[in-house]
């Protein structure tokens, strides 16, 4: 069974930082892209990052680049988030979830139950 | 960047009648390569993760409904419930995958008239 399970939300001051994790089971972590999608309160799905299944290619939503980082650590099936320069705006339920494939052009297929993340204004 | 526009914003219908939403990309995501459509369809209900329940357009995942189907190509894509059921209360979003730089819909609440 594919579990997904985030770690590492909370309150955090505007300009703080904050390291989201997600711990992979249940399939082939290596074969499968893996991203980040948020949703703020009362708000649609927003896509915030993704990595290739091998690690070496990653992606990122404009109001995220440059502060955001995507890793993964293959070994240790686990996937993180390195979150700085924190907006009022990255407040939101942040979802882990796995690509149908390993390339980054894919459908998420599971989801983890997400991780608050909430940065006061 | 791909941009995805769901209509309507909202749709209240009766109890075993169809549900139909819309999807529109900016741009195709038809893959010339394959002939495949490279875009999926959410279920996403408060308090749970969502869920997928159609990918490369009109593909079913397994376990989902036979009342949900997708349809369409190129930039115009629908989802339908053709008798819906109290549990498909839901906001039901669409998504891209033609681009790395994935895109999703503003979203759909489906709701129970």
């Amino acid at each position: 069974e594919v579990q997904l399970l985030e770690s590492g939300g909370g309150l955090e001051e505007p300009g703080g930082s904050l390291r989201l994790s997600c711990a992979a089971s249940g399939f082939i972590f290596t074969s499968h892209a893996m991203t980040w999608v948020r949703q703020a309160p009362g708000k649609g799905l927003e896509w915030v990052s993704a990595i290739t299944g091998s690690g070496v290619s990653t992606y990122y939503a404009d109001s995220v680049k440059g502060r955001f980082t995507i890793s993964r650590d293959n070994s240790k099936k686990m996937l993180y988030l390195q979150m700085n320069s924190l907006r009022a705006e990255d407040s939101a339920v942040y979802y882990c979830a796995k690509g149908s494939a390993s390339i980054s052009s894919s459908f998420f297929d599971h989801w983890g139950q997400g991780t608050l993340v909430t940065v006061p204004s | 960047d791909i941009v995805m526009t769901q209509s309507p914003d909202s749709l209240a219908v009766s109890l075993g009648e169809r549900a139909t939403i819309n999807c529109r990309s900016s741009q195709s995501v038809l893959y010339s390569s394959n002939n495949k459509n490279y875009l999926a369809w959410y279920q996403h209900k408060p308090g749970q993760s969502p869920k997928l329940l159609i990918s490369w357009a009109s593909t079913r995942e397994s376990g989902v409904p036979e009342r949900f189907s997708g349809s369409g190509s190129g930039t115009d894509f629908t989802l339908t419930i053709s008798s819906l059921q109290a549990e498909d209360v839901a906001v039901y979003f669409c998504q891209q995958y033609y681009s790395p730089l994935i895109s999703f819909g503003q979203g759909t609440r489906l709701e129970i008239k």
